[in-house]
């Protein structure tokens, strides 16, 4: 039981590219969120599902795009990175609870 | 006005010692509430949850003061151990199942 994996770890893109960043759990959760964390900032919601089929934004959606194809994956698109998006980007996933398991995180920097 | 703050601190404090921490949320239709406890460059964790009658777990007592809107997490006999970041964490929008967090508060504990 891996809980929830993100991959890649650490990412550097240039200005205008883009990626996906992976996100994965195996324990059946309904809920899946990606979140980004700034310092100084706390937590944000950028994006999240409650079921495989269904998404919704959150509080800082601009930039990214997201898909649920089935309850283990929640991938994150950056459609065309700014440094504006360099962060740290946090998936969870939880189930009828509110408690929320937290992948490990991908380090992205933008230049 | 964020929508829950935190002292960011830090907090010094010697082995042993007694600490306590406020947190303080905007919506007074929130429902749920938690702190959750992050180290250094690692995913955040539920620490615990915080229910109205106010709860205990070990060392750690919170308490929620919904009059007021404010949470608290009690430490005592901190260990060196405890050191981290403690976020405080509260759902205002029981439909999305969507949480907010506050930035922080760093605790250093001391030998």
């Amino acid at each position: 039981n891996a809980g929830v994996t993100q991959t890649p770890k650490f990412q550097v893109l240039k200005t205008g590219q883009s990626m996906t960043l992976l996100c994965a759990q195996d324990m059946n959760h309904e809920y899946m969120s990606w979140y980004r964390q700034d310092p100084g900032m706390g937590l944000r919601l950028i994006h999240y599902s409650v079921g495989a089929g269904i998404t919704d934004q959150g509080e800082v959606p601009n930039g990214y795009n997201v898909s649920r194809s089935t309850t283990e994956d929640f991938p994150l698109r950056l459609l065309s990175a700014a440094p504006s998006q360099t962060s740290v980007y946090f998936c969870a996933s939880s189930s009828r609870s509110y408690e929320q398991y937290f992948g490990p995180g991908t380090r992205l920097t933008v230049t | 006005r964020k929508e829950v703050e935190q002292d960011p601190g830090p907090f010094n404090v010697p082995e042993g010692a007694t600490v306590a921490f406020n947190c303080t949320y905007s919506n007074s239709a929130s429902q749920s509430f938690f702190w959750y406890r992050q180290d250094c460059r690692k995913e955040p964790k539920l620490l615990m949850s915080v229910y109205s009658s106010g709860n205990e777990d070990g060392r750690f007592t919170a308490q929620l003061n919904r009059a007021s809107q404010y949470i608290s997490l009690l430490i005592r006999d901190s260990k060196l151990s405890d050191s981290a970041t403690y976020l405080c964490v509260v759902n205002m929008d029981t439909g999305r199942r969507a949480l907010t967090f506050g930035s922080g508060t760093r605790l250093q504990v001391q030998p």
